[in-house]
């Protein structure tokens, strides 16, 4: 089963909002990843957590808060957004195994996010 | 500097028609790693294949086909007879070492297979 889940679906936040997004797999993955999607652009890499600890964050502002529970969830917190970080986030994990190998990223179907 | 450049941003076929996606890289590593994923229009990346830098076989999946040659570090995708489904945009990605997380994405070719 390569399925990883995230909701909601579509997003709409005023700028004084706080909202979270949320990711699921259960694919014993152990790295996971948030990336920032605009219009006609290919996805940006915004965090990767590996083995529930924040391993990579792309100088990402701190009005995005990711966080890690348990190896099968990912949350991305979002306060006090701007109209600019309108976009489509997606999630995405992959098989973490040290430095055997370079594994495909399964991704989410996003959540496409409207900041007012 | 541009590690992935998909030169074609988007390509109109008739359905039945055969479409050949370009990607070139530049990566001073031995050892990398090229992928290719498709986005449809409802947003989620579908990943289709990987390949590493020590592997030049060339893989057939059903319709699509890969031509990976290192010489001209090129990794071009060729879907035969195409299909209304096969309208989305098509990245090409790099990650130039064992377990390095970060994919460099080219800009994407956006295909549309016409009925």
């Amino acid at each position: 089963d390569t399925e990883v889940t995230q909701t909601p679906k579509h997003l709409v936040m005023g700028m004084t909002n706080k909202k979270s997004l949320k990711c699921e797999q259960h694919m014993g993955h152990r790295a996971m990843y948030w990336y920032k999607q605009k219009a006609k652009k290919p996805p940006e890499l915004m965090f990767v957590y590996s083995y529930e600890k924040l391993s990579i964050n792309e100088s990402v502002p701190s009005r995005f808060s990711p966080e890690c529970p348990n190896s099968s969830l990912l949350n991305l917190h979002l306060h006090a957004l701007q109209p600019e970080d309108s976009a489509l986030y997606l999630c995405a994990s992959s098989q973490d195994e040290g430095q055997l190998d370079s594994y495909e990223q399964y991704f989410g179907p996003g959540t496409r996010l409207t900041v007012t | 500097a541009q590690k992935v450049t998909q030169a074609q941003t988007e390509i109109s076929v008739v359905e039945k028609e055969d479409v050949t996606l370009d990607c070139v890289y530049e990566t001073r590593d031995t050892t990398y790693y090229l992928f290719w994923y498709k986005q449809p229009p409802s947003g989620e990346l579908v990943f289709l294949i990987r390949r590493n830098s020590f592997d030049e076989q060339n893989e057939i999946s059903g319709r699509y086909s890969w031509n990976f040659q290192k010489s001209t570090s090129s990794f071009n995708f060729t879907i035969t007879a195409s299909q209304v489904v096969d309208s989305a945009v098509y990245f090409c990605a790099l990650s130039e070492a064992p377990n390095d997380y970060k994919l460099s994405f080219g800009a994407g070719t956006t295909v549309t297979v016409r009925a």
